[in-house]
């Protein structure tokens, strides 16, 4: 069956670090891949996705995911993080051919400190 | 532009009670619709989805149920509750290639 991995649950980090989350997924055909976060009090919302080409992704507030078909992974990164980027950070998988139906990782929480 | 609504936002239900959630899906015609689950230190797992009116896939054996009695609508429920109903629970549509996920209900079972 289908699994996503995300290897860190809780992280910890000062402002201006950097930012890389783990995300394998365990699929041998042609996948999707996304990245979610749920910023405190609002909805999922997407950061980035990948589903075909350049497997280095951007996606909004200066994130960005590579997507290493070797690896079955998409990690998460950004160059340096800020207060306003503690969330909860979910990895998302779904087969290309299928009904759209997503396998989420188990999420990992990021904290920020000012 | 699409907008998702559930409802309620939070519930608190005793054992056995019934439960009916609902999700609406306004601005889109034809949406595939699913219900996710968030258990307490868990990531979200999908537990139906549905292609079209009255069409609905189940991917987890559980306590549950749904149906889609429109096209844009989308209900999650229950005859009795158990403890291990508790969560938070999302509906999400999709399009342009990727979910749109609603506001959720965190349900207390207790």
């Amino acid at each position: 069956a289908q699994s996503v991995s995300q290897h860190n649950h809780h992280v910890i980090l000062s402002e201006a670090a950097s930012l890389e989350l783990g995300c394998n997924y365990s699929y041998g055909g042609t996948v999707n891949l996304f990245w979610y976060v749920q910023y405190p009090g609002q909805h999922l919302q997407l950061l980035l996705k990948y589903f075909s080409g350049d497997p280095l992704v951007k996606g909004i507030k200066g994130f960005e995911a590579e997507f290493i078909k070797s690896k079955f992974s998409f990690n998460l990164r950004k160059p340096s993080v800020q207060w306003s980027d503690t969330a909860e950070y979910f990895c998302a998988v779904n087969r290309a051919s299928n009904t759209g139906k997503l396998i989420f990782g188990q999420g990992t929480t990021l904290q920020v400190k000012p | 532009s699409q907008t998702i609504h559930q409802w309620p936002a939070t519930l608190v239900q005793p054992v056995g009670s019934p439960l009916s959630l609902e999700c609406t899906v306004e601005g889109t015609s034809n949406p595939n619709l699913y219900w996710y689950r968030q258990a307490a230190g868990r990531g979200l797992q999908l537990l139906f989805y549905s292609v079209g009116i009255g069409q609905i896939s189940s991917e987890v054996p559980q306590n549950l149920s749904a149906s889609r009695p429109q096209d844009r609508q989308f209900i999650l429920s229950s005859k009795k509750l158990l403890l291990s109903d508790s969560g938070f629970y999302l509906c999400a549509w999709s399009g342009r290639g990727q979910q749109y996920f609603g506001p959720g209900t965190r349900l207390t079972v207790l």
